[in-house]
């Protein structure tokens, strides 16, 4: 069954430090979707990407986080430098189109000491 | 997401019926969804009912939506301890997949 790929499952990194969090999306799916999860929470949406585009990044703290899709496939998020605030659950989701269901992957479960 | 409220916390006793509620504010709500999630684990999507409708069942789950009152609730019929997880409550736009969630009820089964 095609699935949502992640990579790292955990990582753990000290403040001031930069990380990497990397999405290969289910085959064929156009939007792609990073979502953060910060324990006691439900997910946030942090960047929506539509093939290579960016389609909503209004919630992206762009001082310190990207994202990039170069080729419309798989994603990468990066965060640098990473705070103490920024300790959660990253989920990646995609869909293959408007109103359709979300996949979402496992997630990369960061901890910043 | 501050525009869609849950009870925190729900204990039920396996065989019995689950009730989650759910409460948004955007009146231009397309598609409601609800989403489990277990300990480590992504978000595995249960059911969702679209905004014009009033229920859907979908074997052991029920959804209701009182558009009226902006309510979604859930219920798992014959819970059982393979039910306990997280339940998130999430909402979506028309045009949009974009997905505003609730902060999630934990669901515990006790035997």
């Amino acid at each position: 069954e095609a699935e949502v790929a992640q990579s790292p499952r955990y990582k753990i990194t000290e403040k001031s430090q930069a990380v990497a969090f990397w999405c290969d999306p289910i085959s064929g799916h156009a939007t792609l979707y990073w979502y953060r999860q910060i324990l006691g929470q439900g997910p946030e949406l942090l960047v929506q990407f539509q093939d290579e585009s960016v389609v909503d990044d209004s919630q992206l703290p762009k001082d310190r986080f990207s994202a990039e899709r170069l080729k419309g496939v798989d994603s990468t998020l990066k965060i640098q430098p990473a705070e103490l605030g920024d300790s959660a659950m990253y989920l990646c989701a995609s869909s293959s189109g408007e109103n359709t269901e979300a996949f979402f992957g496992q997630g990369t479960r960061l901890t910043v000491v | 997401g501050e525009d869609v409220e849950q009870s925190l916390f729900l204990s039920v006793r396996e065989g019995d019926s689950s009730v989650i509620n759910c409460t948004y504010t955007d009146s231009s709500s397309t598609y409601l969804y609800w989403y489990k999630q277990e300990p480590g684990a992504g978000l595995q999507l249960l059911t969702y009912i679209f905004s014009n409708m009033d229920m859907k069942q979908d074997q052991r789950l029920t959804v209701l939506l009182n558009k009226k009152d902006k309510h979604l609730s859930l219920r798992i019929a014959d819970t059982q301890t393979g039910d306990s997880a997280i339940y998130f409550c999430a909402e979506s736009i028309e045009g949009d997949y974009k997905l505003s969630f609730g902060a999630g009820t934990t669901v515990t089964v006790r035997a």
